[in-house]
């Protein structure tokens, strides 16, 4: 299976602070996804990223989200200001003909 | 039921049975894809099947699709312990403007009892 590396595995941080979480896609490739799934729930689609912009987001993707490619293979989801409810497993997704692959995921903790 | 809806949520059975999962939904798709999950891990693809196509097979796992019912079974036969997982099916729904995001269902858990 193609591989898709996510980092940090584990993220704790203080309700209000900033968290960024990184993912390497599979190479040379223009579509990117990130979803999250709070524990004991269903995976959710946050936003997909095309050609260095947003194709969609979910409405869970509000103000406080942020995605970016600041270097040709890495991408980085960017919480600002963090919430209890934003606890949660956040994986990244990229394509390879019309299946996605997904990393290990980020496990999110806000305390 | 929402897009993408498992049943049962669990199932249990003895190792060496066959066991059988179900999903609905309710848009037109472009294709829908099953996933396992071990507990608190990543997403591990198994098997894409594409609205065109009736049947799949990938060693031990069979997914079917039917797009009049909107509906899709994965099988495993002589299941293992190491099948024990939870299991979503994903589709990718035919709309406008789709970015081809995945919709999940909330998935079956399984157990395979040695």
């Amino acid at each position: 299976e193609p591989e898709v590396t996510q980092t940090p595995s584990h993220q704790v941080t203080q309700m209000g602070q900033e968290v960024i979480l990184r993912c390497v896609p599979i190479s040379n490739h223009l579509y990117f996804y990130w979803y999250r799934q709070i524990l004991g729930q269903k995976v959710e689609f946050l936003v997909s990223f095309y050609n260095n912009e947003i194709s969609e987001k979910s409405e869970i993707f509000d103000d406080q989200f942020s995605v970016e490619r600041p270097d040709g293979s890495n991408f980085t989801l960017k919480i600002r200001s963090t919430k209890l409810e934003d606890s949660a497993m956040y994986f990244c997704a990229s394509p390879l003909g019309n299946e996605q692959f997904f990393g290990p995921g980020t496990r999110l903790t806000v305390l | 039921s929402q897009q993408g809806e498992e049943d049962p949520q669990a199932l249990s059975i003895q190792e060496g049975e066959n066991a059988t999962m179900n999903c609905s939904y309710k848009t037109s798709i472009n294709n829908l894809q099953w996933y396992r999950q071990n507990s608190g891990r990543g997403l591990v693809h198994l098997i894409l099947i594409r609205s065109n196509e009736r049947e799949k097979h990938s060693g031990r796992l069979r997914v079917t699709l039917d797009t009049s019912k909107k509906s899709s079974s994965l099988l495993i036969t002589a299941s293992r312990a190491a099948d024990t997982a939870s299991y979503f099916c994903a589709t990718d729904p035919r709309l406008m403007d789709s970015s081809y995001k995945l919709i999940f269902g909330s998935g079956t858990r399984l157990l395979v009892r040695p």
